[in-house]
């Protein structure tokens, strides 16, 4: 079955301050996708990233970097010099194509509060 | 361009009754999703219609819920006889097609409260 975990519920952070957001998948598949969405106080989710599984290649995108490492099934993503409007809740989530199309599975999410 | 819409934004109920929400995805979008939110946790897969047809509804979580899309675009989802533990956001998301490489945009939601 598909399992994503994120082991932080809650982090707060002063403004400028880096910050690494865990996840933590298990999946039986060999291919795959692994996802980070942002769902700021407004409710909606917001795409941030798609890795697919056979391209552990880092990313970085602004302030955004991800790490996907298959050995220890991780896809963390971090955030340097964190900014108050980085404040929202964050989810990892795991592709499957297990009985056709891309269902998601979700993690818990991880709240992230950045402070003046 | 304009993206996945959903009404109403909010919808308050008493138990016992039905419900419809209602999805407008993506123009050109083939994929259609439903997925539900509870508080504090992420969103969990209920449905996914490809074109017209649901595709997997292995999400659902009994035979209150159903849901249509009877023209390939606007999709409905239903709850019959709702109840309390019904009460949730509920997502919609759409995607080009089904590969990995379609990525899922979600809509606003739509917050149900059963009374």
């Amino acid at each position: 079955a598909q399992k994503v975990t994120q082991a932080q519920t809650e982090i707060s952070v002063v403004e400028k301050e880096d910050v690494t957001l865990d996840c933590v998948y298990e999946t039986r598949d060999t291919t795959y996708y692994l996802f980070w969405y942002k769902q700021p106080p407004s409710g909606e989710l917001v795409f941030l990233i798609r890795r697919n599984s056979f391209d552990e290649q880092n990313e970085i995108s602004g302030r955004y970097s991800w790490n996907f490492q298959k050995s220890t099934s991780s896809f963390n993503f971090t955030i340097t010099a964190s900014q108050v409007v980085d404040s929202a809740v964050y989810f990892c989530a795991l592709s499957s194509f297990t009985g056709g199309g891309n269902k998601l599975t979700f993690g818990t999410g991880t709240q992230l509060k950045v402070e003046l | 361009g304009a993206g996945v819409s959903q009404t109403p934004s909010n919808k308050v109920t008493e138990k016992g009754k039905y419900v419809e929400l209602r999805c407008d995805p993506i123009s050109g979008h083939t994929a259609l999703y439903w997925y539900r939110q509870s508080l504090g946790q992420g969103p969990e897969f209920l449905i996914y219609f490809q074109g017209t047809g649901a595709a997997d509804d292995s999400g659902l979580p009994n035979d209150r819920f159903f849901a249509v899309r009877p023209e390939g675009s606007v999709s409905t989802l239903k709850i019959q006889r709702t109840e309390r533990g019904d009460s949730a956001v509920y997502l919609c998301a759409s995607s080009l097609g089904v590969g990995g490489t379609d990525t899922q945009y979600f809509g606003p939601g739509t917050r149900l409260t059963v009374l």
